[in-house]
């Protein structure tokens, strides 16, 4: 595999409609990232993994949203009852899980293409 | 937590001129910080990024300076070409967290 790739690229739903993105990171990262980001502003930070674990989630990720990565692999973020505000893209990172400013490549993130959601 | 800025919004500049987006961090304890290129509809793509043991690095047109006392670090681009027309993102990451906390962006344009 040569890169992160995100599942499906484009999703329009109604409000009130659950809604599940998929990414699949780079194969050999530990870490993964998800990111919202709305137009005109940067990647705002969601929640990451570490392998299985999920050690950080932000205050922007309200009780309908809901991530997982059940194996270590893939992950998958659920929003529940979508909202109009919930329209964005959101982004799937991965990286390498590494120590110090000397690690070279240890927490790049490599980004996927994103997924695009438009709740109507 | 971390809060990083970026100015200016918005760059317009002609061919062949440089460019120079700078950013600030707030937590001392950040040691890597890496900059992204995002062409519209596309991923950020890393461009170059530097860890907080190097005060500058180069790769061809494209420099990044980091003043750690200051905490501040600056992307600058050489002899522009209209292909460097993009939103550019600084991003830090590190200290307290072990996320990338990004920039607002600034929208270069390159006139040719």
């Amino acid at each position: 595999d040569t890169g992160v790739s995100q599942d499906p690229r484009h999703k329009i739903t109604k409000r009130g409609q659950n809604v599940t993105f998929r990414c699949d990171p780079i194969s050999e990262h530990n870490r993964l990232y998800w990111y919202r980001q709305t137009l005109g502003q940067g990647p705002e930070f969601l929640t990451y993994f570490q392998n299985e674990a999920q050690l950080e989630k932000s205050r922007l990720l309200s009780d309908r949203f809901s991530a997982e990565r059940p194996k270590g692999s893939f992950s998958t973020l659920e929003i529940q009852r979508t909202e109009q505000g919930d329209s964005a893209m959101y982004l799937c990172a991965s990286s390498l899980l590494g120590y110090g400013v000397r690690s070279s490549g240890a927490n790049v993130l490599t980004f996927g293409a994103g997924s695009r959601l438009t709740v109507l | 937590g971390e809060n990083v800025e970026q100015h200016p919004s918005t760059l317009s500049v002609q061919e062949g001129d440089s460019a120079v987006i700078k950013c600030t961090y707030s937590d001392s304890a950040s040691n890597y910080f890496p900059w992204y290129k995002q062409e519209l509809g596309k991923r950020p793509q890393l461009i170059i990024d530097i860890r907080s043991n190097v005060g500058e690095k180069k790769d061809q047109r494209i420099a990044v300076t980091l003043n750690k006392t200051a905490k501040h670090f600056s992307l600058h681009i050489t002899e522009t070409q209209p292909e460097d027309s993009a939103v550019y993102f600084c991003a830090a990451f590190g200290g307290a967290t072990n996320k990338l906390i990004f920039g607002t962006g600034t929208l270069l344009a390159v006139q040719p």
